[in-house]
């Protein structure tokens, strides 16, 4: 099983829809949870992270966490073209080396 | 503030020659890292350094050396290049520690023929 699970896309959805991109993961000792946003032939960049279960809320943008499933998601609202991007999940163990666990990243194209 | 700053942006390589990606970062980081991303495989670290004098492997460093040159600058080195290492390199840098954001850098697209 791999450590974490992300489905590749492409998601192709009208202006103004509700978004749901979901991760799961198997290794308990994830602490922080992450969502990176990366732009075509740019590099990735956080977008928001929570370090327990439960929902927090910026913007547009919900992280929701779920340390009893291993289910992470992240919700956009009135999503807008500028939102077309890949949308990586991450995972940190805690580990004093800080590394990061990235999922495979999903493709989201927001149709005008 | 420049933040992470990489060099060259794309390289083509014959198999078997080497070269060196550079790195820098202007945000006083302790951490940096290097990652490679290929086509649905994610982010892989290939090599990181927690601290100035220290390197460590990720999870896929054969075939690559890294040296952590001061706090600014991590530089990666193919010594002999494979076509399987045709990707896009990453490098990214943080302040350390559990939970702390990591910078990325933006990329550079080596082609090995």
């Amino acid at each position: 099983q791999k450590e974490v699970e992300q489905d590749p896309g492409p998601l192709s959805v009208p202006e103004g829809a509700i978004v749901s991109l979901n991760c799961t993961y198997s290794n308990s000792a994830f602490q922080y949870f992450m969502w990176y946003r990366q732009y075509s032939r740019k590099g990735p960049e956080l977008l928001m992270y929570t370090y327990s279960s439960g929902n927090k809320e910026d913007g547009r943008f919900t992280a929701q966490v779920d340390k009893s499933s291993k289910y992470i998601s992240l919700f956009i609202r009135d999503s807008q073209p500028s939102d077309s991007a890949t949308y990586l999940c991450a995972f940190d163990p805690y580990s004093s080396a800080s590394k990061i666990i990235f999922g495979s990243g999903t493709r989201l194209s927001i149709r005008p | 503030n420049a933040g992470v700053t990489q060099n060259p942006k794309f390289q083509v390589l014959k198999t078997g020659q080497s070269m060196t990606l550079q790195c820098a970062q202007d945000m006083n980081h302790n951490s940096m890292y290097w990652y490679r991303q290929d086509p649905g495989m994610g982010l892989r670290l290939i090599y990181y350094s927690a601290s100035e004098g220290t390197t460590d492997k990720g999870e896929v460093p054969n075939g690559y050396n890294v040296s952590r040159l001061n706090k600014r600058e991590f530089s990666l080195r193919l010594e002999s290049a494979a076509p399987s290492q045709t990707s896009v390199y990453f490098c990214a840098s943080s302040s350390g520690g559990a939970g702390e954001t990591q910078y990325f850098g933006p990329g550079t697209r080596l082609l090995v023929l």
